[in-house]
């Protein structure tokens, strides 16, 4: 049982670069999220996804798009990467509003 | 949209201290969960509490919906209770905000 798995695990792009996050989950939760993690701003809520076939936007959304694919994949799309996209990305999934768990995140630096 | 604050934004603690962490939000909350992220980055749920007291170990929290605020316990501090603390705050759409956490220091 691997829980959330995302990849990579480290990336580096230069601008205007497209790349997809992949997001994994076999724990067969309905609800998926990508997060962005800058210092001192905490975990900023990119797009969720409450169920198969359903995306919602977050906190901040610009700049990227999402493909909830089916119940296990949930991925996350630059399509023109920028140096203010250089982050930490994190993707969870739960059951409902319950219990989150979290992919071991992905580090992307944007030159 | 939704605020959720967390206070203090940082703690330091010597080792056998006690604390305790708030997170307020301003508004009715389905869900409130607090996270532990380690020095290593790697974020761990440490309670699910939508309203109530539950306890685990040396930690507890208690959430109290109706004032729209929640707690986080922690006595006896170890050093490795150092990190970052988060609380998320969920509506029943699902969508699921943190706070900016508080840093936790625990020196020997």
């Amino acid at each position: 049982n691997a829980g959330v798995t995302q990849t990579p695990k480290f990336q580096v792009l230069k601008t205007g670069q497209s790349m997809t996050l992949q997001c994994a989950q076999d724990m067969n939760h309905n609800s998926m999220y990508w997060y962005r993690q800058d210092p001192g701003m905490g975990l900023r809520l990119i797009y969720y996804s409450a169920s198969e076939g359903t995306t919602d936007k977050g906190e901040v959304p610009n700049g990227y798009n999402v493909s909830r694919l089916n119940k296990r994949e949930f991925s996350l799309r630059l399509e023109s990467a920028a140096p203010s996209q250089t982050s930490v990305y994190f993707c969870a999934s739960r059951v409902g509003v319950e219990k989150l768990f979290f992919g071991s995140g992905t580090q992307l630096s944007v030159l | 949209g939704i605020q959720v604050e967390q206070s203090p934004p940082d703690l330091i603690l010597q080792e056998g201290a006690n604390s305790t962490l708030r997170c307020n939000f301003s508004d009715s909350v389905n869900n409130l969960q607090w996270f532990h992220q380690n020095p290593w980055g790697q974020l761990i749920n440490l309670f699910y509490i939508p309203s109530g007291t539950k306890q685990n170990g040396r930690l507890s929290a208690t959430t109290v919906a109706t004032e729209r605020y929640s707690l986080l316990y922690i006595s006896s501090s170890q050093t490795t209770d150092s990190g970052v603390y988060f609380c998320a705050w969920t509506n029943q759409g699902g969508k699921l905000i943190f706070g900016q956490g508080t840093e936790l220091s625990v020196k020997p």
